[in-house]
């Protein structure tokens, strides 16, 4: 079975810019989570949606919004990008919001 | 929110050696997960453990929830084991998983 699947891997952008980033979860999975992982730290929890609905959302600004679609997959739309952005991106699915969460290889996004 | 203590911050070992790794966090939980992530990103889940004992082959984790710790037990080390070791967790009505600041290991040949 496939995991977590992000696209693309990389990403190269502008201050300014805008940026989307995409993930589909695991088969069978209703649970989709966006976590921030900047160098030399342990990943922090961006978004956590289910069933299509917003159920968690971490300190990060406006500029950050997500979305589930009905097939479960997700998007991160970063707009206004800042030097600071520049991150691993990292989604995860799980069967329900407090099951074991499934990582996958991440959006390695650089601002320029 | 809670806190997550992660120690030691760095491991050094020889190929064959064993080690603990240790996560103290500051509330009850719910969700304890420990996690890999290896020199190329990757973070893979090792185990779901908010209480009581597993073993994975050389990998074994316990959690003593009422003491608010769990303890990562590595035997006989191997080079593909280095990397960052993660311990994340969620407690009460969050669903989000705080993540220590993990354990970098590196496992000499």
């Amino acid at each position: 079975d496939a995991g977590v699947t992000q696209s693309p891997t990389h990403l190269i952008k502008t201050r300014g810019q805008h940026v989307t980033l995409r993930c589909s979860p695991i088969s069978g999975h209703k649970s989709v989570s966006w976590y921030q992982q900047v160098l030399g730290q342990g990943p922090q929890f961006i978004f956590q949606y289910y069933e299509k609905e917003e159920r968690g959302r971490g300190n990060f600004p406006d500029r950050f919004s997500a979305r589930q679609f009905p097939n479960y997959s997700s998007e991160l739309n970063v707009n206004a990008l800042l030097l600071g952005d520049s991150a691993l991106y990292l989604c995860a699915s799980s069967l329900a919001g407090n099951s074991p969460l499934h990582f996958g290889n991440g959006t390695r996004l650089t601002v320029t | 929110g809670i806190q997550v203590e992660q120690s030691p911050p760095d491991l050094i070992l020889q190929e064959g050696a064993n080690s603990t790794l240790r996560c103290n966090f500051s509330d009850s939980v719910n969700n304890l997960q420990w996690f890999h992530q290896n020199p190329w990103g990757q973070l893979i889940n090792l185990f779901y453990i908010p209480s009581g004992t597993k073993q994975n082959g050389r990998l074994s984790a316990t959690t003593v929830a009422t003491e608010r710790y769990s303890l990562l037990y590595i035997s006989s080390s191997q080079t593909t084991d280095s990397g960052v070791y993660f311990c994340a967790v969620s407690s009460g009505s969050a669903r989000q998983l705080t993540f220590g600041s993990g354990t970098q290991l590196t496992v000499l040949p």
